[in-house]
């Protein structure tokens, strides 16, 4: 069935350290990746997404990397500044329109 | 542009009760997706609409959850009877449809079921 895990859970990394948070998908078909930042009391909010067709795509501090022969992409946060903390979601979309969200990191930023 | 917008932002309620959560999709956009994510989860589809039709709800409770979009815009989600086990935020997001990917959430409602 549609999976998506993510690793790791929680996550603390000193303010200026960069952050790595992982996620492997079940579903050859998949070819959209997208990454969601949630603040507290907010809903996610879509902060990069990569397309199969990409290995990587960048925007200022925050990177995503696809690779689609082991089923894994990752998202990197560089630079890490206190607003960065909060819960991160990686999804897949398993060839359809239908998005199918990890378990979430929660990423705290140590000043 | 505005986001998506939901209503209530809180909700409570006994078990047993009826509740509807009100969405309103950002314009020109298609697909509206309403979403359950229960407390240190991730969000969970329930449906899918592209315009009025639904697309997949597979993932809904249909003895005790409906949802509607009428005129393929706003939508309403409703509970009747409400379980304790219920209590979640509901997220509603919308996308362009026609192959674009690309969801946008709104706050969602925290609903509390006693």
């Amino acid at each position: 069935g549609e999976n998506v895990e993510q690793h790791p859970s929680t996550l603390s990394v000193q303010e200026g350290d960069s952050a790595v948070i992982k996620c492997t998908y079940s579903d050859s078909a998949s070819n959209y990746f997208p990454w969601y930042k949630q603040e507290l009391g907010k809903g996610p909010q879509l902060i990069i997404d990569i397309r199969s067709n990409v290995g990587e795509k960048k925007d200022q501090r925050i990177a995503v990397t696809l690779n689609k022969t082991a089923k894994h992409f990752s998202l990197h946060i560089t630079e890490t500044q206190p607003e960065d903390s909060a819960v991160y979601f990686c999804a897949s979309n398993f060839g359809n329109e239908k998005l199918t969200f990890g378990t979430g990191t929660r990423l705290t930023i140590i000043p | 542009e505005a986001g998506v917008a939901q209503s209530p932002r809180y909700k409570i309620i006994e078990k047993r009760q009826s509740v509807a959560f009100w969405c309103n999709p950002i314009s020109g956009h298609a697909t509206l997706y309403w979403y359950q994510q229960i407390l240190g989860q991730g969000p969970k589809l329930l449906i899918q609409f592209q315009n009025n039709g639904v697309v997949d709800d597979s993932q809904l409770p249909k003895d005790r959850f409906s949802a509607e979009r009428l005129k393929g815009v706003d939508s309403t989600l409703k509970i009747q009877p409400a379980k304790l086990e219920d209590s979640a935020v509901y997220l509603c997001a919308s996308s362009l449809g026609q192959g674009s990917t690309e969801a946008f959430f709104g706050q969602g409602t925290r609903l509390t079921v006693v």
